[in-house]
């Protein structure tokens, strides 16, 4: 039973690229929430969504950054235009179903380095 | 507004000896949920821990304990019989139990060295 998988691991961007971070959530999870780590912090709540829907996007950053999380497929995180600003560890964590927080699953996290 | 605070940005055990991570929260909602991670140097999120606030008995993972205070809004973290392997950042989170949003607001961590 596959834990939560995010991929790349690592990805390093010039200034101006897109970066796409990839999220499959736990086999039977339809929810999935993602997370940024800036470094010597804690992570911050960015965005919420169920399949096919955003239900919470009140911690993204109102330009450059989207999320989505289509009926087929993982979901993605992506950052257009990127900056320096940019770079942290992003982790994505997944939950059975609505109202379920016993245990938040997270994955390993993609560090997002731009140069 | 929910908030979570580690006074501790660092900490010191001996190997074999208990230690006490300490966090509290502020939050006004009548059910919510408290969790630790560790995150080791590697990166990666590890659950530890979760305590219910309405939950009667202090939670309990093997070696870690929650000692929950809910008077005092605090809720810290106790490692008994330290490991090399327990050298880590700890962190402190909450959520709120009303509706089904489950995001997570965190603390800013404490780093743990065992000593040998």
């Amino acid at each position: 039973n596959a834990g939560v998988m995010q991929n790349p691991r690592h990805l390093v961007r010039r200034r101006g690229q897109e970066a796409r971070l990839r999220c499959s959530p736990m086999k039977g999870h339809s929810h999935v929430y993602w997370y940024r780590q800036l470094p010597e912090e804690g992570l911050k709540f960015m965005v919420y969504l169920q399949k096919e829907n955003i239900i919470d996007e009140s911690g993204m950053p109102k330009e450059r950054f989207s999320a989505e999380f289509p009926k087929e497929g993982p979901s993605i995180l992506r950052i257009q235009q990127v900056v320096r600003g940019d770079s942290a560890a992003y982790f994505c964590a997944s939950s059975p179903m609505a109202g379920d927080n016993t245990e938040a699953f997270f994955g390993q996290g993609t560090r997002l380095t731009v140069v | 507004a929910q908030k979570i605070t580690q006074t501790q940005p660092g900490m010191f055990v001996q190997e074999k000896e208990a230690v006490t991570l300490d966090c509290t929260y502020d939050t006004s909602d009548p059910s919510y949920g408290l969790f630790w991670y560790k995150q080791p140097s590697s990166g990666e999120m590890i659950f530890l821990i979760y305590q219910g606030s309405y939950d009667q008995q202090n939670a309990t993972e093997g070696r870690y304990s929650l000692n929950f205070q809910k008077a005092r809004k605090s809720a810290n973290l106790v490692i008994s019989a330290s490991q090399l392997g327990d050298s880590a950042m700890y962190f402190c989170a909450m959520s709120s139990n009303a509706g089904n949003n489950r995001k997570l607001i965190w603390g800013l961590g404490t780093s743990l060295a065992v000593n040998p």
